[in-house]
């Protein structure tokens, strides 16, 4: 059975940093590409950045509202994907998902498993 | 950066009735849409792939059709567990991106 727990949460204050972890089980990890999501409270869904598995040499892409602040890093030898996240603002405060991608003949992507979620809080 | 519009924001339907969700994509996206499906307090599921694919143990009231700019997510006679909220998602560049959201409610 496919797992993803996400943990790592909590609340930090404006300026502040935080590293989330992903935990991954039940695949071969190292084959997928690993995404992080984000949904403030009340709000819709918005994608965060990528981490391309080894075969794309760990490449990642980042959404442009976080690009130079959050790193998306994974180990393979532990099944884990990470986000780590500087210089939080109050506008960071969501409900953090991490997914895996499935790849139909490396041209179409979707989301077939998302964890249950962990909760970030940037306020003073 | 491609942008995700979804129409209407949120709709009140009743059980049996037939739901239509469109989606628009401010630049071609070919057939890389995806829809998934949300509910208070969960993780969002996947429904169709590639724009018109169901995903496995979905039921077949769903089906997904469009390409290019426009796409549509039907549900031909809503369910109870039906009320959720819609995402449709874009996977044609790099940078993916979701539509707002289309808010299903009892009527």
């Amino acid at each position: 059975e496919v797992q993803l727990v996400e943990s790592g949460g909590g609340l930090v204050q404006p300026g502040g940093s935080l590293r989330l972890s992903c935990a991954a089980s039940g695949f071969t990890f190292s084959d997928h590409y690993m995404d992080w999501v984000r949904q403030a409270p009340g709000k819709g869904l918005e994608w965060v950045g990528r981490s391309r598995n080894k075969a794309k040499s760990y490449t990642t892409e980042y959404a442009a509202s976080v690009k130079g602040r959050f790193t998306i890093s994974r180990d393979d030898s532990k099944n884990s994907l990470y986000l780590q996240m500087n210089s939080l603002r109050t506008e960071d405060t969501a409900m953090y998902y991490c997914a895996r991608i499935t790849r139909i003949e490396g041209v179409y992507n979707y989301f077939d498993y998302w964890g249950q979620g962990t909760l970030v809080a940037v306020s003073s | 950066d491609i942008y995700m519009t979804q129409s209407p924001s949120s709709l009140s339907a009743s059980v049996g009735d037939r739901v239509t969700i469109t989606c628009r994509a401010s630049q071609n996206i070919g057939s890389h849409l995806n829809w998934y499906q949300q509910k208070p307090g969960r993780a969002p599921k996947l429904l169709i792939y590639t724009a018109s694919n169901f995903y496995s143990g979905v039921p077949s009231r769903f089906s997904g059709s469009g390409s290019g700019t426009e796409f549509t997510l039907t549900i031909t006679s809503l369910q109870p567990e039906d009320f959720a909220t819609y995402y449709c998602q874009q996977s044609s560049t790099a940078v993916w991106a979701f539509g707002q959201g289309t808010k299903v409610e009892i009527k």
